[in-house]
């Protein structure tokens, strides 16, 4: 079953922020995080594993709620190339490599 | 360069043909994925496999069959059966077979039935 994000859609200006939100109906084992601009693949940016580790580029910040199942992505400061589609991947526990993705969050950042 | 290729890029078959979307990873990685993608709807997963001989199904894996002889190659068949196979794939490798590790996707096939 595919994790519910939210928005569906954000605008921001140049420098504004934004936050991202994935959730499960599943108990998790991680949670990961990939952007992909129209046309291309999809690149990773975070990885939230239960128990606490995380794994990602220095500039995304991200969090994982493993008793609510839900985790978020925050984007500060906003650039132009932080336009794409944001994608949350979830890998429920027992399920481990099982990787499903959501809907997206289309992001779109003007000057 | 380490990688994950799919090929053909662009691929065009008549209604009712089988077609065989090729992906190739010289990561040295156990799991392989491949995820069909249409507009508003993400990534949505058709096979994966932890281990060269061994593949599971995924959400949406009707009219479609994988093999994994090697443990670089992961070929996905679009079989007659797939009642829409007009999509763009992606195939996707990581590291380790457990989860927890990071997916590195290929290019995709954008495959069109006419």
């Amino acid at each position: 079953q595919q994790p519910v994000q939210s928005p569906q859609a954000v605008i921001l200006r140049e420098g504004e922020d934004a936050v991202i939100n994935c959730s499960s109906s599943k108990a998790l084992y991680s949670v990961h995080w990939y952007r992909q601009k129209h046309g291309e693949a999809p690149v990773f940016l975070m990885i939230l594993l239960k128990g606490g580790e995380q794994k990602g580029h220095e500039k995304i910040s991200a969090s994982f709620n493993e008793k609510k199942q839900q985790s978020s992505l925050y984007l500060t400061a906003s650039q132009l190339s932080y336009s794409g589609t944001y994608f949350c991947g979830t890998e429920a526990g027992g399920s481990q490599g099982n990787l499903i993705f959501g809907k997206g969050t289309k992001l779109s950042v003007k000057p | 360069d380490g990688g994950i290729t799919q090929s053909p890029k662009y691929l065009f078959r008549k209604e009712g043909q089988n077609v065989t979307l090729s992906c190739e990873q010289n990561l040295n990685h156990d799991a392989m994925y491949w995820y069909r993608q249409d507009p508003g709807q993400g990534l949505r997963l058709i096979y994966y496999s932890q281990i060269v001989n061994d593949f599971q199904k995924g959400d949406i894996a009707e009219g479609y069959s994988v093999s994994r002889e090697k443990k670089e190659s992961f070929p996905l068949t679009v079989t007659s059966a797939q009642k829409n196979p007009t999509a763009f794939y992606l195939c996707a490798s990581s590291l380790r077979p457990s989860g927890g590790a990071e997916a590195f996707f290929g290019q995709g096939t954008r495959l069109t039935v006419v």
